[in-house]
């Protein structure tokens, strides 16, 4: 079956503008990571869905971040205002549950590079 | 702050050699324990996952867990060139929250 799939692959944005990035995840997984990756830097954790239940939002680093998924599914990570240090490979990933059980791992979609000019 | 920490590299090893990558971590109650390979340019793939203390084989990959020493590794026998990665650690608590290393890369010369 498909994998995670995101869009826009790429995104060249000028400061100050809001973007919006897409992620559809594996179908049938309950769980959601929006992740972001800098240059030479590890993942950084931005926000979790699981299911119904309200969204973890704890790695957010501003207020200009903003994050839904809709029908348990799609989710849209959205950035206002954009400022240079935004720019990044912002990563989406999906579980078939709570990647800390077993045989439950992530599964990362391409990435969409986001570069703000 | 949880933290998993480990050497950024580059590692260099020959091809046919075993590569040895290494990552600790601060949190006691971490439970499981990730390696992921990372091309470049390419999102993170997962290769191994260990949950208790000992070894873990799987191919030419071995993952050994110390929780003690809250240390977990990752050794790759006879390394290869489509090896050459970054690889990174990934480190799960009692939640759902990952917490990823900052990776180490690895070069494995013909």
């Amino acid at each position: 079956g498909a994998g995670v799939s995101q869009s826009p692959s790429n995104k060249v944005t000028e400061k100050g503008k809001d973007v919006e990035l897409r992620c559809d995840p594996i179908s049938g997984h309950t769980a959601l990571y929006w992740y972001r990756q800098s240059l030479g830097q590890g993942l950084e954790f931005l926000i979790y869905f699981q299911g119904n239940s309200a969204p973890d939002k704890s790695g957010l680093p501003s207020d200009r971040f903003s994050a839904e998924r809709t029908g348990g599914s799609v989710s849209t990570l959205t950035i206002q205002r954009t400022q240079q240090e935004d720019s990044a490979v912002y990563l989406c990933a999906s579980s078939v549950g709570a990647f800390s059980s077993y045989n439950s791992p992530l599964h990362f979609g391409n990435g969409t590079r986001l570069t703000v000019t | 702050q949880k933290e998993v920490e480990q050497n950024s590299g580059p590692l260099s090893v020959p091809e046919g050699a075993i590569a040895s990558l290494n990552c600790t971590y601060s949190d006691r109650g971490s439970q499981s324990f990730f390696w992921y390979r990372q091309y470049s340019g390419k999102s993170p793939e997962l290769i191994m996952s260990i949950y208790s203390n000992g070894d873990k084989e799987d191919g030419r990959f071995t993952a050994q867990l110390n929780k003690a020493s809250q240390y977990v590794s990752l050794l790759i026998r006879d390394s290869q060139p489509s090896d050459s990665a970054t690889y990174l650690c990934a480190v799960g608590g009692s939640n759902y929250k990952l917490t990823f290393g900052k990776g180490t890369l690895l070069t494995v010369n013909p």
